[in-house]
């Protein structure tokens, strides 16, 4: 059965620090993959996708993810965070039907000053 | 091009009482997506709908729920007789014909009194 895991439930760093997040999946086809953000009491915001070719997709915000076939990873990165990203991430895995997706429970991000 | 639209964006019942959440996609998406979100969780998938059709309704409890999708007009999600534990956010996505990314509404946080 299709999963997604997102293994840190909570994380801080500092601001201008360095970020990953992590996302592992488990699905037998290659995976559409998402990374979705949401702030308190909004919905979610398409962060980047990756559907095939370069592993490494950037998207909005600074945000860029890589996706690693060997690992069923797709984490997420950002080389200096900034007081408005935090929020609450969430990874997503598109089945090749696209009749639903499957999420992770999230990551909350906290930014120190 | 207006996003997806939710209304209400808040939503008060007491037990026993029916919820209707509509959701409007964003102009020009032929498939709506019902997920629900339930506190420090990820979101859950309840079904899928393209216009006047169930696709794929393996997310949502047997019995109260319901939803359609009409040719004219918004999709509809109907909890019946609800129950506190249907307190949730219910958030609605749509994509465009050719499917792949889904973009969310600001979702619906339903209390159940």
């Amino acid at each position: 059965a299709q999963s997604v895991t997102q293994p840190d439930i909570h994380i801080t760093v500092s601001e201008g620090a360095s970020l990953e997040l992590r996302c592992n999946y488990s699905y037998g086809a290659t995976p559409y993959l998402f990374w979705y953000v949401q702030s308190p009491g909004q919905g979610l915001q398409l962060l980047l996708k990756y559907f095939s070719g370069d592993t490494l997709v950037q998207g909005i915000k600074g945000f860029e993810a890589e996706f690693k076939r060997s690992q069923s990873s797709f984490n997420l990165r950002k080389p200096s965070v900034h007081w408005s990203d935090a929020a609450e991430y969430f990874c997503a895995v598109g089945v090749r039907n696209f009749n639903k997706f499957y999420f992770g429970s999230g990551t909350k991000l906290n930014v120190k000053p | 091009n207006a996003g997806v639209m939710q209304n209400p964006r808040h939503l008060v019942r007491r037990r026993g009482q029916e919820a209707r959440l509509r959701c409007s996609p964003m102009k020009g998406h032929s498939h709506v997506y019902w997920y629900r979100q339930l506190p420090e969780e990820g979101l859950k998938f309840m079904v899928y709908l393209q216009k006047e059709n169930i696709i794929d309704e393996s997310g949502m409890p047997k019995e109260r729920f319901s939803a359609e999708f009409p040719k004219e007009g918004p999709s509809i999600l109907r909890i019946q007789q609800v129950v506190r534990g249907d307190s949730a956010a219910y958030f609605c996505a749509s994509s465009p014909p050719e499917l792949e990314t889904q973009y969310f509404g600001p979702g619906t946080r339903l209390l159940v009194l």
